[in-house]
């Protein structure tokens, strides 16, 4: 499982309410992404970190904000949730050595 | 702009054929891919690869086959098994961009009958 843990697994929210989602790797791998998953658009990438504080977006990053202060985690931040941001969000890794991606588990996440 | 699709969104297979999905891609610049597997509730999960230099790569079971010619690639599943029951996408990547990004397909839902 590449060692990624993802929480909270599930979460209901209220739109206007700040939400923190948390990516946790146990191998020390440099580069980190966050993306959401939906029907109908697949997997789209949110933001990613090529290292501790170095952040970039990807295609959907309105109304998300990350941060990553040491390697091991990745916050992803909905500043004031609203209801399109309602969605399954994935965390990954990938192996410097390698481009392939692995995947943590998911985080369902409702916003009402 | 890019692009990686899935010809068909489900698969429907008896148990023990042999299954084929397969992908299209738009970007002549892409030189790495990769099939992933998603059951449900659960996250992708990475099946095989292979890089622009090679035709074809085989697993256990699994086979890619990489036409760069008409940018299509395509996932061979050999017998396949009701485990097999998934939904398999597959992403491409630049590899001289060195973010890892990948674009994926929307994806393919293979059904196994038993």
């Amino acid at each position: 499982d590449a060692g990624i843990t993802q929480s909270p697994r599930h979460k209901v929210t209220e739109t206007g309410t700040p939400v923190t989602l948390r990516c946790h790797q146990t191998e020390n791998h440099r580069y980190m992404y966050w993306y959401r998953q939906d029907p109908g658009h697949g997997l789209r990438l949110i933001h990613y970190s090529y290292g501790v504080k170095d952040t970039d977006k990807g295609e959907v990053s309105d109304g998300y904000s990350v941060s990553r202060s040491k390697t091991e985690d990745f916050l992803l931040t909905l500043e004031s949730a609203t209801s399109s941001q309602t969605s399954v969000y994935f965390c990954a890794i990938k192996d410097t050595v390698e481009e392939t991606q692995y995947f943590g588990p998911g985080t369902r996440l409702l916003v009402l | 702009g890019e692009s990686v699709g899935l010809h068909l969104p489900t698969l429907s297979v008896q148990e023990g054929d042999n299954s084929i999905i397969n992908c299209a891609y738009s970007n002549s610049a892409s030189d790495y891919f990769i099939w992933y597997k998603q059951e449900s509730g659960k996250g992708p999960q990475f099946i095989i690869d292979i890089r622009s230099n090679m035709d074809k790569r085989q697993g256990q079971r699994v086979t890619v086959l990489l036409n760069k010619t008409v940018k299509h690639l395509s996932l061979q599943i050999a017998a396949t098994q009701p485990g097999d029951s998934a939904v398999y996408f597959c992403a491409e990547n630049i590899r001289s961009s060195n973010t890892g990004k990948l674009i994926f397909g929307q994806g393919t839902t293979l059904q196994v009958k038993p």
